[in-house]
């Protein structure tokens, strides 16, 4: 099957800062992208939906102007948690639609983010 | 709204079969998936269903009837590794997967 890589895997950083979360599709293209964060037992929570060549469309209750996602080739989405507080830290995982039928999905291993 | 609603924690033996129910209401349906998650990592497929019926995957199989609404996922000749989340999840009208809370598995000698 398809294979989705997340870099970094995870990722400590103080409060303030800002991270960035790469998700690639390594041996197929995908003009859409899924974000998605996981706190401690709970369920994934879809984030956005990043669209290769344009913007991405957030779902409600996510800030646009803190997470920024640029999907700038169709290999490649990247995740931006800009000025990042204690209350992100979460597993964002990344996913793409396999090309042979969009009811594929293939997830990235994940990226666990701690913010001191 | 949409609702996905399945058992927020089982327990069953090993060597034993557990059956995980989920339940859903959602706008449009184009299938049902199952997904294994352990602690810490991301989500493995496990099972796609859009027709009703069983499908029979080695130790696991789903099922699914849509005029109810309702798939489970049956896991049998448990083993100490099956312990983990599945994950129920439908994808709408839209192609947009909406996901349940997750069952956690937890398998004892």
């Amino acid at each position: 099957g398809a294979v989705v890589s997340q870099h970094p895997s995870w990722v400590i950083c103080k409060s303030g800062t800002s991270v960035k979360i790469e998700c690639r599709s390594l041996d197929f293209q995908a003009t859409t992208m899924f974000w998605y964060r996981q706190f401690p037992k709970q369920s994934l929570m879809l984030m956005a939906t990043s669209n290769e060549g344009s913007k991405a469309t957030y779902e409600q209750g996510v800030e646009k102007d803190k997470f920024l996602i640029n999907h700038a080739s169709l290999t490649l989405s990247t995740l931006t948690v800009t000025s990042a507080h204690p209350e992100d830290s979460s597993f964002y995982i990344c996913s793409a639609p396999g090309t042979v039928s969009y009811n594929e999905q293939f997830f990235g291993p994940g990226t666990r983010l701690t913010v001191l | 709204g949409q609702n996905i609603d399945q058992p927020t924690e089982m327990t069953a033996t090993e060597g034993a079969i557990v059956q995980i129910n989920c339940t859903y209401q959602t706008s449009g349906f184009n299938g049902l998936f199952w997904y294994q998650q352990h602690a810490g990592e991301a989500p493995t497929f496990l099972s796609y269903n859009v027709l009703d019926g069983l499908e029979e995957k080695g130790r696991f199989s789903s099922f699914l009837s849509r005029s109810k609404g309702y798939s489970y996922l049956l896991l049998k000749e448990l083993q100490m590794k099956d312990s983990a989340s599945y994950l129920c999840a439908v994808l709408d009208s839209n192609y947009q997967l909406i996901w349940g809370a997750g069952t956690k598995l937890i398998i004892k000698p």
